[in-house]
């Protein structure tokens, strides 16, 4: 079982959609959460830290529910330019490095 | 500007051949990490730095060596490629897990 599993999609959905991605994760004890996004061809960027009690940056909303494990991020009025993969990433209690995700494309038609 | 820099940004190697990836970061960073990425699996780390002169294996450490010679460079080094070494390899450094800011990335193909 992978440690940090994603619906790979694509998620195809027209401007303005409503989209959520969900990522489930196998480490009880993993510590801290984020959400990274990839653009075709570049390197991941971080987009949001994830913490207990949710969070919003804009448009963007990630949640965590630590007891079923799983991450969420919604998007809400999709953009074109919101077209990109979507890593879901977890950070173990005691380890320095990152554990991600296969990653969500998705893909946002005019 | 700021950030990682990771040279070359493509390459194609023999079976057999050797060569090193360089990475530097200007953030003053002290965490470094090599990451490889392949379709359908995510990216895995291969090897990280915790601080200049330390390196510690990652889970996919089979095949290569790192150099962490002072606090701004982080090098791979493939001694002897084969075609499973075929793949997308990215740097990283951080100031605090999780943070990571990632390289442009590094193309390599080995036939």
């Amino acid at each position: 079982r992978k440690e940090v599993e994603q619906d790979p999609g694509p998620f195809n959905v027209p401007e303005g959609a409503t989209v959520a991605f969900n990522c489930t994760y196998s480490n009880s004890a993993s510590q801290s959460f984020f959400w990274y996004r990839q653009d075709c061809r570049k390197e991941p960027k971080l987009l949001m830290s994830v913490y207990s009690s949710g969070n919003e940056d804009g448009r963007f909303t990630a949640q965590l529910n630590r007891a079923s494990q799983y991450i969420s991020l919604l998007i809400r009025d999709s953009k074109l330019s919101d077209s990109a993969t979507y890593l879901c990433v977890v950070r173990d209690t005691g380890r320095r490095a990152l554990t991600f995700g296969s990653g969500t494309r998705l893909q946002v038609q005019p | 500007n700021a950030g990682v820099t990771q040279t070359p940004k493509f390459q194609v190697l023999k079976t057999g051949q050797s060569m090193t990836l360089q990475c530097a970061q200007d953030m003053n960073h002290n965490s470094m990490y090599w990451y490889r990425q392949d379709p359908g699996m995510g990216l895995r780390l291969i090897y990280y730095s915790a601080s200049e002169g330390t390196t510690d294996k990652g889970e996919v450490p089979n095949g290569y060596n790192v150099s962490r010679l002072n606090k701004r460079e982080f090098s791979l080094r493939l001694e002897s490629a084969a075609p499973s070494q075929t793949s997308v390899y990215f740097c990283a450094s951080s100031l605090s897990p999780g943070q990571g800011i990632f390289g442009q990335g590094t193309r390599l193909t080995v036939v």
